[in-house]
């Protein structure tokens, strides 16, 4: 099925190190957002970008948007164990349907 | 809690049988979009739902079907399941998330085991 492109698939990190997923449309989007799924829970909603080449912080997390807004990243600065869980961006697709097409994800897995 | 409520949390039930999931969205959000998840893939879109009006359809089977009634609750049919359908099912509502942007609200999901 129709799905935008992560990567990493995978990372595992010690904690305190720092994680970043990479997010890339062949398309420009007009809008992009960013979930994270703990293990064995529901995506819950982090961010959503709008403006070519914005930046977003939350804490110790930063969200970009690509100038050409084709990409998208998740940043986290010194990772911790609670931010353990896959994370997904999500490509709008409007307008109407307002639908999102999510990311294949990135699953975090942080070592102690 | 999420406001948005998904039954069963989960099933198991044989191939070749047919299941209904439910999902009641926030009260006075009208819409609801479901979602498939496999064992370590990411979010499938399947179908989304307006105050009772289908929207947008995504890699939906024919074997799969669904509705939204007027008390804006769905149901997801799945019929005639084989192995490969078990997953997870979300359902979720568009709502406003963080300062005025509209983003998904998931339920808790309901997990399909076909036998």
């Amino acid at each position: 099925g129709q799905q935008v492109m992560q990567i990493p698939q995978y990372q595992h990190v010690q904690e305190g190190e720092d994680f970043t997923t990479y997010c890339n449309s062949s398309t420009t989007l007009s809008n992009i957002q960013w979930y994270k799924q703990r293990p064995g829970g529901h995506p819950v909603f982090l961010i959503q970008l709008v403006k070519s080449g914005e930046v977003k912080k939350q804490k110790r997390l930063t969200f970009q948007f690509g100038e050409a807004k084709k990409n998208s990243s998740l940043h986290i600065t010194a990772t911790q164990t609670t931010d353990v869980g896959t994370y997904f961006c999500a490509e709008g697709q409007g307008p109407g349907t307002y639908k999102y097409i999510f990311g294949t994800g990135t699953r975090l897995k942080v070592l102690a | 809690d999420s406001g948005v409520t998904q039954t069963p949390k989960h099933l198991i039930t044989a191939t070749g049988q047919r299941v209904t999931l439910r999902c009641s969205p926030r009260s006075g959000d009208l819409s609801v979009y479901w979602y498939q998840q496999s064992l370590d893939q990411g979010l499938q879109f399947l179908i989304q739902y307006y105050n009772g009006e289908e929207r947008a359809k995504g890699n939906i089977l024919e074997r799969f079907s669904a509705q939204q009634f007027p008390d804006l609750h769905s149901e997801l049919n799945l019929s005639s399941l084989e192995l490969g359908d078990s997953a997870l099912y979300f359902c979720a509502s568009r709502t406003v998330v963080d300062r005025g942007y509209l983003g998904y609200t998931f339920g808790s999901g309901t997990r399909l085991t076909v036998v």
